[in-house]
């Protein structure tokens, strides 16, 4: 099974940084790499698809990269909806595994 | 637009059965590639992917699961059911089901139902 982390496990930043979370693959996932965010009492939000695709309506300040085994999600110009905790998930044609989090939180 | 919805108990008793229904609109259970996806959140603690039951009644399940877990389709009523069996206290958390095109991405989500497991 393909196992997920992520690093680092929380972070503090302040609006307008520039912010990057590294997220690790056990095996080559190609580029089958998604990030999610999540609010607290919320539901989880796909903002990037295939390791770098912003999906429908995300803002342009959220990139992702990276394919194999080692991506990032990068925001830039952090916003102060931005806060939340950050998940990537991976899928190998079978399965799903989700990656432990990243909290962002205020500085 | 499509959307899900998760419906059952809120309470169920350790060794008890949990059946969590999702109900959907927006796309059909048929279409090629669609899936309905299941994530379980422990309160405070990291998602984990469950099952996937896909249009073609070909379904999957986390290895450390499986012995526990069934998922069914009822397309007359766009229903996915997920059955877990034997749940334990550890098993409380929040419950979501999610929409994937299958090609790997949870694009759309339920609300969510939170069920705690407690005698």
């Amino acid at each position: 099974d393909v196992q997920m982390t992520q690093s680092p496990s929380a972070l503090s930043a302040s609006v307008g940084d520039r912010v990057t979370i590294t997220c690790q693959a056990s095996q080559d996932i190609s580029d089958y790499l998604n990030w999610y965010q999540q609010k607290p009492g919320k539901a989880p939000k796909l903002l990037i698809y295939d390791a770098s695709d912003l999906a429908a309506g995300v803002p342009s300040r959220f990139s992702g990269g990276g394919s194999g085994t080692h991506f990032t999600l990068t925001i830039s110009n952090l916003q102060p909806e931005d806060f939340a905790t950050y998940y990537c998930q991976q899928f190998d044609n079978v399965l799903f595994t989700f990656g432990p989090g990243t909290k962002v939180d205020v500085k | 637009q499509i959307t899900l919805k998760e419906s059952g108990p809120t309470l169920v008793k350790p060794t008890e059965t949990l059946k969590v229904t999702c109900t959907v609109s927006g796309f059909s259970l048929t279409t090629d590639g669609v899936g309905v996806g299941w994530i379980r959140q422990p309160p405070g603690k990291a998602l984990e992917w469950l099952a996937i039951s896909y249009w073609d009644d070909d379904n999957r399940y986390s290895p450390s699961l499986k012995t526990r877990l069934t998922t069914t389709k009822d397309t007359s009523n766009n229903q996915v059911v997920l059955t877990m069996t034997n749940m334990d206290p550890l098993d409380s958390g929040t419950y979501y089901c999610a929409h994937t095109t299958g090609f790997g991405e949870l694009g759309y989500w339920g609300q969510g139902i939170l069920v705690t497991v407690s005698s």
